[in-house]
């Protein structure tokens, strides 16, 4: 089974509004990393946030996490349509020995 | 060179053919990995591949077949596959023996079996 799952699994804004996606998982980590993909290509890694950390700030992205809820959001701020993408967050598994990718969300900025 | 580079980009191939898809990296990263991914589905772990050597099969259909010649670059043979198998595979690969740093990801094989 998938370790992540999101919500919402689809998005549609406003250029300019604020994005905000969710993920929860189920077992312990020592990361969870959110990636987008673009049209069913390559995915690209977007922030990495360790287990101890609870904030993590990049550029017009903000991560958080909540070990104590096996959950992470993403908010994405000032969205423009290149934003427009799948958005999918990971996590290094119950071992910590591979990455497994959450359900993921379709964010659509419409401008 | 910070690229995860997969030919080709495209296949199209018949269930009796044997086909191979190739991945090369030259970013001194140790760990490589395939992934397979339906439409409107996110990426499934296929195989890890830790310092050239198979650590990972997640129960992987033996007509998918990995390979890794050397540190840059990775094959996936196939052979005998089934329509629904058609999917776009990813390779990716990492700075450290697992997931504790970002994974750079190709862009793909999109491969229809008919």
């Amino acid at each position: 089974s998938q370790q992540g799952e999101e919500d919402p699994q689809a998005l549609s804004i406003q250029e300019g509004e604020n994005a905000t996606m969710n993920c929860s998982y189920k077992t312990s980590i020592n990361n969870l990393q959110w990636y987008r993909q673009n049209s069913g290509r390559g995915l690209v890694h977007l922030i990495l946030i360790r287990s101890n950390e609870r904030e993590k700030h990049s550029g017009r992205l903000r991560v958080t996490l909540d070990t104590s809820k096996k959950s992470s959001s993403l908010l994405i701020t000032a969205s423009r349509a290149a934003d427009t993408a799948s958005y999918f967050c990971a996590t290094d598994g119950e071992y910590g020995n591979k990455l497994v990718f959450g359900a993921g969300t379709i964010l659509r900025v419409k401008s | 060179d910070t690229e995860v580079t997969q030919t080709p980009k495209h296949l199209v191939m018949g269930m009796t053919n044997k086909k191979s898809l190739k991945c090369e990296q030259h970013m001194g990263h140790r760990a490589m990995y395939w992934y397979k991914q339906k439409a409107k589905k996110p990426p499934e772990l296929m195989f890890v591949y830790s310092y050239e050597k198979l650590s990972i099969n997640e129960s992987v259909p033996s007509r998918f077949s990995p390979e890794c010649p050397n540190s840059s670059l990775l094959n996936l043979h196939l052979h005998a596959l089934q329509p629904e198998d058609s999917a776009l595979y990813l390779c990716a690969s990492s700075q450290e023996g697992g997931p504790l740093s970002g994974y750079t990801f190709g862009s793909g094989t999109r491969l229809t079996v008919v």
